[in-house]
């Protein structure tokens, strides 16, 4: 089973539209929680990042992690063609190593359709 | 703005061959990381490093190792190209726990 299990997609919404995506991970040592998204042919870049359950707002995104059930979610509103992207969720441990490294998810194709 | 940049956006290389990928970060982050991307798995760390002339495995080593001279500069070197190698690879640098930076990518392709 791997750590971080995320919902492979693909996705294809009309613009609009709510998007919701999902990581659920096995290890409860994870502290931080993030979201990346990645154009066509460009390297991942942050979208979110949080390291507290409950829900972090940054205009049309919004972050929701629940430390109990294991499970984090990453959600779209309004959402534009200029949104269409594959979507990463990425964890890291807690504690003192600055080096920590990143699990990522397997990454949502996300199309949003005029 | 923090940049990191990768050699080569696109890279073909004979089975058995030498290959040198090279990252170079210009905000002197101290944590540098290399991953390969393919479809369906995400994003897998093959080596880090977090110091000059510091490396550690990460999940998939094999067949890899890295090299660290300077702090800006972090280096994938596949010793013997084989064509399970064909990805994309992407290099990342951090300072501390803040975020991680991720350069373009390189597009191997091993024939």
């Amino acid at each position: 089973q791997k750590e971080v299990e995320q919902d492979p997609g693909p996705l294809s919404v009309p613009e609009g539209a709510i998007v919701s995506l999902n990581c659920t991970y096995s290890n409860s040592a994870f502290q931080y929680f993030m979201w990346y998204r990645q154009y066509s042919r460009k390297g991942p870049e942050l979208l979110m990042y949080t390291y507290s359950s409950g829900n972090k707002e940054d205009g049309r995104f919004t972050a929701q992690v629940d430390k109990s059930s294991k499970y984090i979610s990453l959600f779209i509103r309004d959402s534009q063609p200029s949104d269409s992207a594959t979507y990463l969720c990425a964890m890291k441990l807690g504690g003192g190593t600055s080096y920590g490294k990143l699990t990522f998810g397997q990454g949502t194709i996300l199309t949003v359709h005029p | 703005d923090v940049k990191v940049t990768q050699s080569s956006r696109y890279l073909v290389k004979r089975t058995g061959e030498k290959v040198f990928l090279e990252c170079v970060q210009d905000m002197d982050h101290e944590n540098m990381f290399w991953y390969r991307q393919d479809p369906g798995l995400g994003l897998r760390l093959i080596y880090f490093s977090y110091d000059v002339k510091m490396k550690e495995k990460g999940d998939i080593p094999e067949g890899y190792s890295v090299s660290r001279e300077k702090k800006e500069r972090f280096s994938l070197i596949l010793e013997s190209a084989s064509t399970n190698q064909t990805s994309m690879y992407l290099c990342a640098s951090r300072k501390g726990t803040n975020e991680q930076f991720f350069g373009p990518g390189t597009r191997l392709t091993v024939l």
